[in-house]
């Protein structure tokens, strides 16, 4: 059990509206990924933070923001969700130093309508 | 141009047989390649982890690592029906910080 925890599991919302999803650690980990999973395409990355206050983009990073403001919460913020938001969202955190071992949260299921 | 490379299957193996996963990779300066395993519906769950060329082995599962041919691959041994789930495989890149993964392949085993 790597300690993460993401919230909320599941949620539906309508286009437009805002929505932050919250990735939490309990083992101070420098490093924390946000990822979207949807059929064809796996795991695709879209922002990830290396530090507090230190983030940077992934691969489909249009349409998020994320917040670091402490080492054990990464937030991602869909500022206006779209149905292309309509996805599985996976928090990881890299342990192990140099290894790059990543460990996954449990996910959050977001339905955009 | 997709970096991670697998056939997405699905492989249909007899219980008791050898699974034989494949993937690719064309960022020549990777350093770290992962396997992990995902159940429907659930999270990712890191199987083994290759960091030289050769063969590693842990259990059941053996990781191999050939970075000239830009491949990696992952074999079960004595596949049981609880290893039927997608398998995916993750490439760390020459700079770092994060990884890569394909699509993934989806592995049967049929009793």
């Amino acid at each position: 059990d790597a300690g993460i925890t993401q919230s909320p599991r599941h949620k539906v919302t309508e286009t437009g509206t805002p929505v932050t999803l919250r990735c939490h650690q309990t083992e101070n980990h420098r490093y924390m990924y946000w990822y979207r999973q949807d059929p064809g395409h796996g795991l695709r990355l879209i922002h990830y933070s290396y530090g507090v206050k230190d983030t940077d983009k992934g691969e489909v990073s249009d349409g998020y923001s994320v917040s670091r403001s402490k080492t054990e919460d990464f937030l991602l913020t869909l500022e206006s969700a779209t149905s292309s938001q309509t996805s599985v969202y996976f928090c990881a955190i890299r342990a192990g130093g140099e290894t790059g071992e990543l460990f996954f949260g449990e996910g959050s299921r977001l339905t955009v309508l | 141009q997709k970096e991670v490379e697998q056939n997405s299957g699905p492989l249909s193996v007899p219980e008791g047989a050898i699974a034989s996963l494949n993937c690719t990779y064309s960022d020549r300066g990777s350093q770290s390649f992962f396997w992990y395993r995902q159940y429907s519906g659930k999270s990712p769950e890191l199987i083994m982890s290759i960091y030289s060329n050769g063969d590693k082995e842990d259990g059941r599962f053996t990781a191999q690592l050939n970075k000239a041919s830009q491949y990696v691959s992952l074999l079960i041994r004595d596949s049981q029906p609880s290893d039927s789930a997608t398998y995916l495989c993750a490439v760390e890149g020459g700079s770092g910080d994060k990884l890569t993964f394909g699509t993934g392949t989806r592995l049967a085993v049929r009793p």
